[in-house]
């Protein structure tokens, strides 16, 4: 069964920086795109980026190009993102989820998501 | 990027109803469309892909339909356990971005 286990909540101070994971099981982890949504409180369904963990290819949405970074590593079936500095807007929901097996772009699997807070 | 515009925002239907949801591409994305159920406060569920492909183990009076810009969601019997935000999603082109919601609330 397939199943993305994210890491548990942060509560982080502004222009601190942070990783948060995703680890998938249950299937080839390296054959299907991860990418990364963002939820803030109260809104919609923010598509942030996507990456291969076949051979790290990554593409970002302009909106978060520069604000984040995802990265993968292999060896652990487990996808990343991360700040730099963190600013009190990042204050949200963030869900890995996974394409399909046709690699198609939509999401099949999600995971439980990461609730991020970043107050001073 | 392609705009993707819901409508409505929010509905109030009864139980029993037919439901309709419309997803508007700025674009031609062929059938690259996917719909999204998030009931409050748990993780969104894929619904439908490829604009009109049921996802494995989806009641079948979720329906969804459409080609080119114009893409509908249909509930054909609103039950009481629809109540959620509904998201569409394109797939043509990165960033495959979401609508920005409609949220189903029962009469």
């Amino acid at each position: 069964e397939v199943h993305l286990a994210q890491s548990g909540a942060e509560v982080k101070k502004p222009g601190e920086s942070l990783k948060i994971s995703c680890k998938g099981s249950g299937y080839s982890f390296t054959s299907s795109w991860i990418g990364w949504v963002r939820q803030m409180p109260g809104k919609g369904l923010e598509w942030m980026g996507i990456i291969y963990p076949g051979d790290s290819d990554t593409r970002y949405s302009p909106s978060f190009q520069g604000q984040v970074t995802i990265s993968v590593d292999q060896s652990i079936n487990t996808a990343y993102l991360q700040w730099s500095s963190l600013k009190a807007s990042d204050s949200a929901i963030y869900y890995c989820a996974r394409e399909g097996d046709d690699n198609w772009g939509y999401f099949d699997y999600w995971g439980q998501g990461t609730l991020v807070t970043v107050s001073s | 990027d392609i705009q993707m515009t819901q409508s409505p925002s929010s509905l109030s239907a009864s139980v029993g109803d037919r439901v309709t949801i419309t997803c508007r591409a700025s674009q031609g994305i062929s059938n690259y469309l996917a719909w999204y159920q998030q009931k409050p406060g748990k993780v969104p569920k894929l619904l439908i892909y490829a604009a009109s492909t049921l996802q494995s183990g989806v009641p079948s009076r979720f329906s969804g339909s459409g080609s080119g810009t114009d893409f509908t969601l249909t509930i054909s019997t609103l039950q009481p356990e629809d109540v959620a935000t509904y998201y569409c999603q394109e797939y043509n082109s990165a960033p495959y971005n979401f609508g920005q919601g409609t949220k189903l609330e029962i009469k």
